[in-house]
């Protein structure tokens, strides 16, 4: 398996602003992706982080509104931008880890409220 | 995005019975995961699953990858109140390492 930390774990923002949350994993890892969670809902991808190089959204998800960083295998960050109270949800980072061909692990999330 | 879908939605059980939940999908999976999520924490994977009709355990949690591809079920037995959660199933298709969340089931449990 993988252990990964997100900072913060949770925070509460004013419109218009800007927050970066970070992820670290405790080994190198190919596969590190974003995921949001909105209140009372399943998880949705937001993009494969991408060593080296941009990341890969997915569809109803840009780079101006979600920038991602991965400058190597163990850390990356998402960034929210322009943030509205629609943006209020719980952001995960995630691996692929583990010693099946596919597990797929979760950092313990962040948490933003948006005002 | 798409999602799968889990059923039951919710649930109410009470302490010591089985419970049984499913994940059904007009896709074909090579991959099922299932999780738990608690409040204020990342869903936590429980059982992995690899191929068409495996069944495995992992304590009390047994999952079964369907025959057909398509569906998974959890089966939980003797719960006990820590059981208490948000249970989601994740299916992979062939290609991809972008795995599709089903919708989640509730889990209550009363004393």
């Amino acid at each position: 398996s993988a252990v990964i930390s997100q900072k913060p774990s949770r925070d509460i923002c004013q419109r218009g602003t800007s927050l970066t949350i970070q992820c670290q994993v405790d080994s190198q890892v190919t596969m590190m992706f974003w995921y949001r969670q909105q209140p009372g809902q399943s998880l949705t991808l937001i993009a494969t982080a991408n060593q080296g190089s941009e990341a890969t959204y997915e569809s109803g998800f840009v780079i101006d509104k979600f920038p991602i960083s991965r400058p190597n295998l163990t850390f990356s960050t998402l960034t929210v931008s322009n943030m509205s109270p629609e943006d209020s949800s719980i952001y995960l980072c995630s691996v692929i880890a583990g010693a099946g061909a596919g597990e797929l692990f979760f950092g313990e999330g962040s948490r933003l409220t948006v005002l | 995005g798409q999602q799968l879908n889990q059923s039951p939605q919710s649930m109410f059980i009470q302490e010591g019975e089985d419970v049984s939940m499913n994940c059904t999908s007009s896709s074909i999976f090579n991959t099922w995961l299932w999780y738990k999520q608690d409040p204020g924490e990342g869903p936590v994977l429980l059982i992995a699953l690899y191929k068409a009709g495996e069944l495995t355990s992992n304590g009390r949690l047994t999952a079964q990858f369907g025959i057909t591809r398509k569906d998974s079920f959890l089966n939980i037995s003797a719960s006990i109140p820590s059981d208490v959660g948000i249970y989601f199933c994740a299916g992979l298709t062939s290609g991809t390492y972008k795995y599709i969340f089903g919708t989640g089931t509730r889990l209550k449990v009363l004393a």
